[in-house]
């Protein structure tokens, strides 16, 4: 099956620095990519999503990349504020229908400090 | 306002005492999918539906039953809770009958098994 693995597990930046958060996966008919931030004491919610026929999709300060032949994708915030603080799950999914399945990495805490 | 809703959000229980999660979502989403969540393992899939009267097992469906007999509501039942349960549990519902795209996620209920 399909396993996802983000690196690092912890990452802190200055305010108004770029944080950048890389996964890489393992199955070669993955091809839809989300990303999920998590606030203190609540669910994830889904922030920007990657097809595989595309290489790179960005929204307002938040943009992902996808390299499909080294089977590894980024998320990319610019100027970061406090409240990017938060954890940041990638994941992986075939996206065929009846097996559809989304797989998760561990997860990785961003610090923004003030 | 579209939301997936949980209950209880906090829960102590004792080891094999029956506790049903509740999971009910105003979307109208074919799909639906119960999580746990514990530190260092990221986001695990207990059970998942794509729609009425259908379900299959996730990654560690042990010790876990479901039912989905409408569309809205997806109780997890643990029907002899053990510590090894105690966790962060998370609902979610998708549209479509697969996992087509945005997971849309309760705000969790946290599980202690003494």
């Amino acid at each position: 099956g399909e396993n996802v693995e983000q690196h690092p597990s912890t990452l802190s930046v200055q305010e108004g620095d770029s944080a950048v958060i890389k996964c890489t996966y393992s199955d070669s008919a993955s091809n839809y990519f989300p990303w999920y931030k998590q606030e203190l004491g609540k669910g994830p919610q889904l922030i920007i999503d990657i097809r595989s026929n595309v290489g790179e999709k960005k929204d307002q300060r938040i943009a992902v990349t996808l390299n499909k032949t080294a089977k590894h994708f980024s998320l990319h915030i610019t100027e970061t504020q406090p409240e990017d603080s938060a954890v940041y799950f990638c994941a992986a999914s075939p996206y065929t229908g009846a097996n559809s399945k989304l797989t998760f990495g561990k997860g990785i805490t961003l610090s923004v400090r003030p | 306002e579209a939301q997936v809703t949980q209950n209880p959000r906090y829960l102590i229980t004792v080891t094999g005492k029956k506790l049903t999660v509740t999971c009910s979502q105003n979307m109208n989403h074919e799909y639906m999918s119960w999580y746990r969540q514990d530190p260092g393992l990221g986001l695990r899939q207990i059970y998942y539906s794509m729609n009425v009267e259908v379900t299959d097992k996730g990654d560690v469906p042990e010790g876990y039953k479901v039912s989905r007999k409408e569309k809205r509501n997806f109780p997890l039942i643990l029907e002899s809770p053990s510590p090894n349960q105690t966790s962060l549990y998370f609902c979610a519902s998708s549209s479509g009958p697969y996992l087509t795209g945005e997971l849309f996620f309760g705000e969790g209920s946290r599980l202690t098994v003494l």
